[in-house]
């Protein structure tokens, strides 16, 4: 079976510029995860989807950071414009569902995104 | 608000030596804990997962034990080899959340 799916690995941009990540999740998993890992840091989960609806984005920063799931499967993940302190590994993760009781979670290897 | 919290940040050990690694938590309405072990440059591979209910879980050589009412957790991990080398996550989930402790940095001596 195919795990989470993230590109591209690393992106290095300068401050004020926009960059986007792409996710595919686990085929079936209806859930798909956004996280940030600031270096020394655990993730911090940014954006929540149910199929192609948010169940809860209240740590993303909506003035510079977007994200969607048209379809409900794969997603992307954009900030406009990116500062210095965006500089972070993005994590995605699908499960089954996520509403109720606990699904595991399976992460995808992640986007280093440096800003300078 | 939930805070998860691990000491030590970073760790090394000689090859073979038993060790722990620790997790707090301040909110014990918790509805599993779960280890995740990360590697550089890599995604979270789930380790072990202790449902409320539950006291420990074993894997290998891995034990991970939970005291809800304490606040804590343990990762046990026997016989330490090099391939252990590795950051090590706690995190909790309620409401379907997952929340991270900050992580253990291991590193296994040859």
């Amino acid at each position: 079976e195919a795990g989470v799916a993230q590109s591209p690995r690393y992106k290095i941009i300068e401050k004020r510029q926009s960059v986007a990540f792409w996710c595919n999740p686990i085929s079936g998993h209806a859930t798909l995860y956004w996280y940030q890992q600031i270096l020394g840091q655990g993730p911090k989960l940014l954006i929540q989807f149910q199929n192609n609806g948010v169940v809860d984005d209240s740590q993303l920063p909506k003035d510079r950071f977007s994200a969607e799931r048209l379809k409900g499967v794969d997603s992307t993940l954009k900030i406009q414009p990116a500062k210095l302190e965006d500089s972070a590994v993005y994590l995605c993760a699908s499960s089954l569902s996520g509403l109720s009781s606990y699904n595991e979670q399976f992460f995808g290897p992640g986007t280093r995104l440096t800003v300078l | 608000k939930q805070e998860v919290t691990q000491i030590p940040a970073a760790l090394s050990v000689p090859e073979g030596e038993n060790l722990v690694l620790n997790c707090s938590f301040t909110d014990s309405a918790i509805y599993n804990l779960q280890w995740f072990r990360q590697d550089p440059g890599k995604g979270l591979t789930s380790l072990l997962l202790i449902q409320s209910s539950q006291r420990e879980q074993t894997s290998g050589r891995l034990n991970a034990s939970l005291d809800k009412s304490s606040g804590r957790s343990t990762l046990y991990i026997a016989a330490s080899q090099p391939g252990d080398s590795a950051t090590y996550l706690c995190a909790v989930t309620g409401g379907g959340k997952l929340i991270f402790g900050q992580g253990t940095e291991l590193s296994v001596k040859p």
